[in-house]
């Protein structure tokens, strides 16, 4: 069964220091990963996705995340950050086959922003 | 559309009422999943749907919900006698489907529905 371990419940960073969110995930196979964002009373919103290829994925607001096979990982990184990037961030595996679609989500990662 | 819409934007029930929960998925899109947040953080899938056909429904507690996927209708989520457990926000999501390298298979959600059972 695919799992997500998103480590940092909470991570506080000063407005235009660099951020870094750790995921690790389980999934026996080549996964489907993705970045959400969620803020306060909100629906989540795509970051960006890994399917195949270029390790190095870009996405909207500045943000990119590197898929690593050898650590399973798929960490979610933004040079700069602003405080409108507060929120709450959720990586997610998906899955194919007859699983298709049935995203796993991690614990979710509280990013506050300190002027 | 062009996003996924859902209602009501809250919705509150007695305990043992009805609630049904409604979902329209991207113009073309012809997957949509519900899933359930609860605690504010954990998401658990509930089932998903092929045009109107059930494609997984694993993640469904069947004694009190149901749903249906019907042609030209939104689709559905019904919790028939709600419990409290059963209070959190239901998001559904929608995607065009499986792809040779996944790029027709992202999610979109919606906004939620958030449920308060008293």
């Amino acid at each position: 069964a695919q799992s997500v371990t998103q480590p940092d419940i909470h991570i506080t960073v000063s407005e235009g220091a660099s951020l870094e969110l750790r995921c690790n995930y389980s999934y026996g196979a080549t996964p489907y990963l993705f970045w959400y964002v969620q803020s306060p009373g909100q629906g989540l919103q795509l970051l960006l996705k890994y399917f195949s290829g270029d390790t190095l994925v870009q996405g909207i607001k500045g943000f990119e995340a590197e898929f690593k096979r050898s650590q399973s990982s798929f960490n979610l990184r933004k040079p700069s950050v602003h405080w409108s990037d507060a929120a709450e961030y959720f990586c997610a595996v998906g899955a194919g086959g007859t699983s298709y679609g049935k995203l796993t989500f991690g614990q979710g990662t509280i990013l506050t922003v300190h002027p | 559309g062009e996003e996924v819409a859902q209602t009501p934007k809250h919705l509150v029930r007695g305990e043992g009422q009805k609630a049904k929960l409604y979902c329209a998925p991207i113009k073309g899109h012809s997957y949509v999943f519900w899933y359930q947040q609860v605690l504010k953080n954990e998401f658990k899938f509930l089932i998903s749907f092929q045009n109107e056909n059930v494609f997984d429904e694993t993640g469904m507690p069947k004694e009190r919900f149901s749903a249906k996927c019907l042609p030209n209708s939104p689709c559905s989520l019904e919790i028939q006698a709600t419990k409290l457990e059963d209070s959190a926000v239901y998001f559904c999501a929608s995607s065009q489907g499986p792809s040779t390298g996944g790029h027709r298979e992202t999610q979109y959600f919606g906004p939620g529905t958030r449920l308060l059972v008293l």
